[in-house]
């Protein structure tokens, strides 16, 4: 079955860096565009980051755009996410998700269960 | 583009029809394959939303048919036909025209009267 598995949250003082994982199982990771949505604490769903099926496109929130950056090892199945420069406001539950049409980048079926990423001095 | 859900919350007794609004600031049809490109997504608490609806009208594998999406170009609907206790939850739509940015709406919380 899918599954999508985050980790590397924790506490980080602010302008500090920190680097997600999301270790995805069950499909053919290099044919699906992965995903990465954050909700801070008791807030809505924001998009942050998204990377196409074979790498060719990345694409950023403003809010994220030039301190945040995504990627893929297609080999370990794996999806990152490099955040730098951090600040309070990044605080929240970062999610991975997998597209559900192989190729094309159009709605997110499959979710990791997210990993706390708090941003505090 | 902006995405603008209403109500904010909603109280429904068990058995009655829910129904949810969303609205982009932009059209997400496309009229090279006749499609809008708008998802809706459920949420409970402690969990990860999980797709309900996707092309706007189109039911996720799985879905109870209680679940309906309607709309075009700009405005959209989630309906919920009878609504069961375990639809408490907050709903979101989401746009996915063209490339990402992909916005969601600030979500809708559903509640039982």
């Amino acid at each position: 079955q899918v599954q999508l598995v985050e980790s590397g949250g924790g506490v980080v003082q602010p302008g500090r860096s920190l680097r997600l994982s999301c270790a995805a199982s069950g499909f053919t990771f290099s044919s699906y565009g992965i995903h990465w949505v954050r909700q801070a604490p008791g807030k809505g769903l924001e998009w942050v980051a998204a990377i196409a099926y074979d790498g060719s496109e990345r694409y950023y929130a403003d809010s994220v755009k030039g301190r945040f950056t995504i990627s893929r090892d297609d080999s370990k199945n794996t999806l990152y996410l490099q955040m730098n420069n951090l600040r309070p406001e990044d605080t929240a539950v970062y999610y991975c998700a997998k597209d559900k049409l192989e190729t094309s980048g159009y709605f997110q079926d499959y979710w990791g269960r997210g990993t706390l990423v708090t941003v505090s001095s | 583009i902006v995405v603008t859900q209403s109500p904010v919350t909603l109280a429904v007794s068990l058995g009655e029809r829910a129904t949810i609004n969303c609205k982009s600031s932009q059209s997400v049809f496309s009229s090279s394959n006749n499609r809008n490109y708008l998802g809706w997504y459920q949420q409970k608490p402690g969990q990860p939303p999980k797709l309900l609806i996707y092309w706007a009208s189109t039911r996720e594998s799985g879905v109870p048919d209680r679940f309906s999406g309607s709309g075009s170009g700009t405005d959209f609907t989630l309906t919920i036909s009878s609504l069961q206790a375990e639809d408490v939850a907050v709903y979101y739509c989401q746009q996915n025209y063209n490339t990402p940015p992909y916005s969601f709406g600030q979500g809708t919380k559903l509640e039982l009267k």
